[in-house]
């Protein structure tokens, strides 16, 4: 059974770079597309974009200047950089295998942008 | 950027009830749609995805269907478990989009 962990600060500065890890266990890295969601509180989800097996990244227009996603093999991980960040950016952040739909899923880990 | 709108917002019903959840697309998707399960304090839970087809593991009491800009999802007899809110989305385009969710609360 794939499952997935993120893990990352709590807390990050208004204007500073929020940087999360997911750790994937129980199969390969090396398939599939692995995303990013997020889902400020009491709104809907948000895509924040992908990196695929082949290394190719997609990501949501409205994030895209300050996102990138990148996949480490050897620990077979992949990171989400979101820079400037503000208040706006505050939310629970989830890590998502992509196959049939979003198919597996993070626990999620909770981020507020605070001074 | 496609838009999806979700109706109703809340639905009032009690368990044994059917419950009817509808998911409008502002453009026309062909193959890849899903819905999501989602309780407090949890991460998604896949439910359909391929418009129709349900993920591992759940019952045949949930049911996809629709094709273009419409689609639903049916529950045909609510059990206890399945109050809680209910997102689309479609993986066919990016950026990928989710609805505002649909709220399935007890009567």
């Amino acid at each position: 059974q794939v499952q997935l962990q993120e893990s990352g600060p709590g807390v990050v500065k208004p204007s500073e770079t929020l940087s999360l890890t997911c750790i994937v266990s129980g199969g390969s890295i090396n398939a599939y597309k692995w995303n990013w969601i997020r889902q400020p509180p009491g709104k809907t989800l948000e895509w924040i974009g992908y990196v695929s097996s082949t290394w190719s990244t997609n990501y949501n227009p409205s994030l895209k200047s300050r996102i990138t996603i990148s996949m480490d093999t050897s620990r077979n991980s992949f990171s989400l950089e979101l820079t400037s960040v503000t208040a706006a950016d505050t939310a629970v952040y989830y890590c998502a295998r992509e196959w049939s739909a979003f198919d597996f899923w993070g626990l999620g880990t909770m981020v507020t942008v605070s001074s | 950027e496609i838009v999806l709108t979700q109706s109703p917002g809340t639905l009032s019903l009690s368990p044994g009830d059917r419950a009817t959840l509808s998911c409008r697309a502002s453009q026309s998707v062909t193959t890849y749609f899903a819905w999501y399960q989602q309780k407090p304090g949890q991460a998604p839970r896949p439910l359909i995805y391929g418009i129709s087809t349900r993920a591992p593991g759940i019952p045949d009491r949930f049911s996809g269907s629709g094709s273009g800009t419409d689609f639903t999802l049916t529950i045909s007899r609510l059990e206890p478990d399945d109050f809680a809110v209910y997102y689309c989305q479609q993986y066919e385009y990016s950026p990928r989009t989710f609805g505002r969710g649909t709220t399935v609360e007890v009567k």
